[in-house]
């Protein structure tokens, strides 16, 4: 069965404290791997997208990589801005409507 | 500016009532979407739509309802058959099939 796990489910880091987050995947065929960002009661705003295995993005402190079962989302001198849901979704098979998305991780920054 | 326009923000009703939920697109987007997204959960698809008058059912479409009859517009009806008593709804929309999904603000649905 095609799924998308994510973790941690939470994390809480200092100020300037670097860390990772993980979505692995089992889906057959994989067509792309997006992040995206989701403020509370607000609707996914969009990071990255990722293709191919060894494929890295970056943007500010953020940098996604994508290995052929994971993903990698790192944080680097993490902001209290940065604080908010991560969500990874992934698109696979024939159907390029078919996302499947994992749970998130909620990350907290303390000043 | 373009984007997605989801309306109302919260949406309070009692059961057995139908609502419809509004989604318009100023992006000229072909594809369009709604999803569900339960606490803990990751977003899961009700239905698409890829071009207008047609679309297709998602992974929980039970209980809900859609229309496209413009581009810019797909509306969701949640009928009294979804007993789902709290959800976030969210609309989204991309240029075509596959490609990432622009996302709207939301609609909040409690059940009193």
């Amino acid at each position: 069965e095609d799924q998308v796990t994510q973790s941690p489910e939470a994390l809480r880091l200092q100020e300037g404290e670097s860390s990772s987050l993980n979505c692995s995947y089992t889906v057959s065929g994989l067509r792309g791997l997006f992040w995206y960002r989701q403020d509370p009661g607000k609707g996914p705003e969009f990071l990255f997208t990722l293709y191919s295995a060894g494929e890295e993005k970056e943007k500010e402190r953020l940098k996604a990589t994508l290995t052929k079962k994971e993903s990698f989302l790192h944080i680097t001198a993490p902001k209290p801005e940065d604080s908010a849901t991560y969500l990874c979704a992934v698109q696979a098979g024939g159907n390029f409507n078919k996302f499947y998305f994992g749970s998130g991780t909620k990350l907290n920054v303390k000043p | 500016d373009g984007g997605i326009t989801q309306s109302p923000k919260y949406l309070f009703r009692k059961e057995g009532q139908n609502v419809t939920l509004s989604c318009e697109q100023n992006l000229n987007h072909d594809a369009m979407y709604w999803y569900r997204q339960d606490p803990g959960q990751g977003l899961r698809l009700i239905y698409y739509s890829q071009i207008v008058n047609d679309f297709q059912k998602g992974d929980i479409a039970e209980g809900y309802s859609v229309s496209r009859e413009k581009k810019e517009s797909f509306p969701l009806t949640v009928t009294s058959a979804q007993k789902n008593p709290t959800a976030f709804y969210l609309c989204a929309s991309s240029p075509r099939e596959g490609l990432r999904a622009f996302f709207g603000q939301g609609t909040r649905r409690t059940v009193v």
